[in-house]
């Protein structure tokens, strides 16, 4: 069964600031990686996919990167805002290809 | 392209009642995955449609049924309503089953059962 666990479960950091968050998985046979935020209340907000293949995604700030050996994800925010602020939750496609398995997230909070 | 709708947003029901979920996908999605998400267990998978057949399913009770229809667009039922089922029902939509697809999410139903 697979399990991903998310470290730390709350970062709170001064505006500006280079984070990484932490994600790590059992079982190393997964066909991709997502990386999603969640603001309070609301539904998750796709932030990069990374395949089973890749080694790491980019999108503006965000970098993911993907160690499928180790079962081990990270996802870099560049230079914080306080916008960023939110859960950031990573979610693990693998044998059971239709269903993911989330982590509990990491709350993060950027003070201005 | 619109993305992911769910209906109603908010639901208040009280214990025994059953309540029906509605999910839209983005045009041209096919698969419709539904999620449960609460404080105390985060978001567990409960299951998913691809061409109106269920796919893959969660560890729920029986109590927990869904559909999809043609146009894709899926239902969720829970019946016999227990106060353990208040949670923020979320479901995702992604071009097809299984492996490599990105999935979107929807803004999710609060339900509160009393």
């Amino acid at each position: 069964k697979q399990e991903v666990t998310q470290i730390p479960a709350a970062l709170s950091v001064p505006e500006g600031e280079n984070l990484v968050l932490n994600c790590s998985f059992t079982d190393s046979a997964i066909y991709n990686l997502q990386w999603f935020r969640q603001d309070p209340g609301k539904g998750l907000t796709s932030l990069l996919l990374i395949q089973s293949s890749q080694r790491e995604q980019t999108s503006g700030r965000l970098n993911a990167s993907l160690d499928k050996s180790s079962g081990r994800s990270t996802l870099y925010i560049a230079a914080s805002q306080p916008g960023d602020s939110a859960t950031y939750l990573c979610a693990v496609k693998g044998g059971n290809a239709g269903k993911s398995t989330f982590g509990d997230g990491t709350t993060l909070t950027v003070k201005p | 392209k619109a993305g992911v709708t769910q209906t109603p947003r908010y639901l208040i029901k009280t214990r025994g009642q059953q309540v029906t979920l509605s999910c839209s996908p983005i045009s041209g999605h096919r698969s419709v995955s539904w999620y449960q998400q609460t404080p105390g267990q985060g978001l567990q998978f409960l299951f998913e449609y691809f061409s109106e057949t269920q796919r893959n399913k969660g560890n729920f009770p029986g109590r927990f049924s869904g559909r999809q229809f043609s146009n894709s667009r899926s239902e969720m039922n829970v019946s016999t309503l227990e106060l353990g089922d208040s949670a923020l029902y979320l479901c995702a939509s992604s071009s097809a089953s299984g492996t490599y697809n990105e999935q979107f999410f929807g803004p999710g139903t609060r339900l509160t059962v009393l």
